[in-house]
């Protein structure tokens, strides 16, 4: 079966600092793998979503990039970060004959 | 645009009672999929159910089950027997057979009083 870790659960970073977060797909190859952004309460933004191995693409111009060095790694970063940059991102693999994203536990990000 | 609506920020029902909570789109394509997504207070996001557009049937998974209208784009979903544990949020959303990307809606955060 498919698992999709991320990591860390949990980060406090202050305005300036890099920041790199990491999500891995076990059990699949060659997904479409996304990166969302949910503010307190809030609905999901699209971020960057990646169809292959280096192929990003960015929905929103940001403070963010994001890169996908290998076929079941999707790494979300910053060089430095910017209060608006807290959230909680969730990182998802599209697949299943439907096409339904399935979604990891999330990294709840500060920035202070 | 291809959107998603969901009009109501936010729902209460009484435990053991029955909750609708409404869904709209707007697409030009004849086939996709919809779904609704739960996000309970640890956040993690977890498919409820799914409707294929194509299918006039509608969808049901245990106490849940959908009202799928595709001539009036509306994709509602009912929860039956409310419990304590559907407390959560939401989210409805819509995606082409062969496309990329999931349109959400902004979700209805729902309340079940004891």
């Amino acid at each position: 079966s498919q698992t999709i870790h991320q990591w860390p659960a949990t980060l406090v970073q202050p305005v300036g600092s890099p920041l790199s977060l990491e999500c891995t797909v076990e059990g699949t190859s060659n997904p479409n793998l996304y990166w969302y952004r949910q503010a307190a309460g809030r609905g999901l933004q699209l971020l960057f979503y990646s169809v292959g191995i280096g192929q990003i693409s960015s929905e929103v111009p940001q403070n963010l990039s994001a890169s996908r060095p290998q076929d079941r790694q999707f790494i979300l970063s910053s060089k430095k970060l910017l209060l608006s940059d807290s959230g909680f991102y969730l990182c998802a693999w599209k697949g299943g004959a439907y096409n339904e994203q399935f979604f990891g536990p999330g990294t709840r990000l500060t920035v202070l | 645009a291809q959107t998603v609506t969901q009009s109501q920020p936010e729902m209460s029902v009484q435990e053991a009672e029955t909750v609708t909570l409404s869904c709209t789109y707007d697409t030009s394509e004849s086939d996709y999929y919809l779904f609704w997504y739960k996000q309970p207070p640890s956040r993690q996001m977890i498919l409820v159910i799914r409707q294929e557009a194509y299918k006039q049937q509608n969808a049901t998974e245990n106490r849940f089950s959908v009202n799928f209208q595709k001539a009036a784009k509306s994709f509602s979903l009912k929860i039956s027997d409310s419990q304590l544990g559907d407390a959560a949020m939401y989210f409805c959303a819509r995606v082409g057979t062969g496309g990329f990307k999931t349109i959400f809606g902004a979700g209805t955060r729902l309340f079940v009083k004891a």
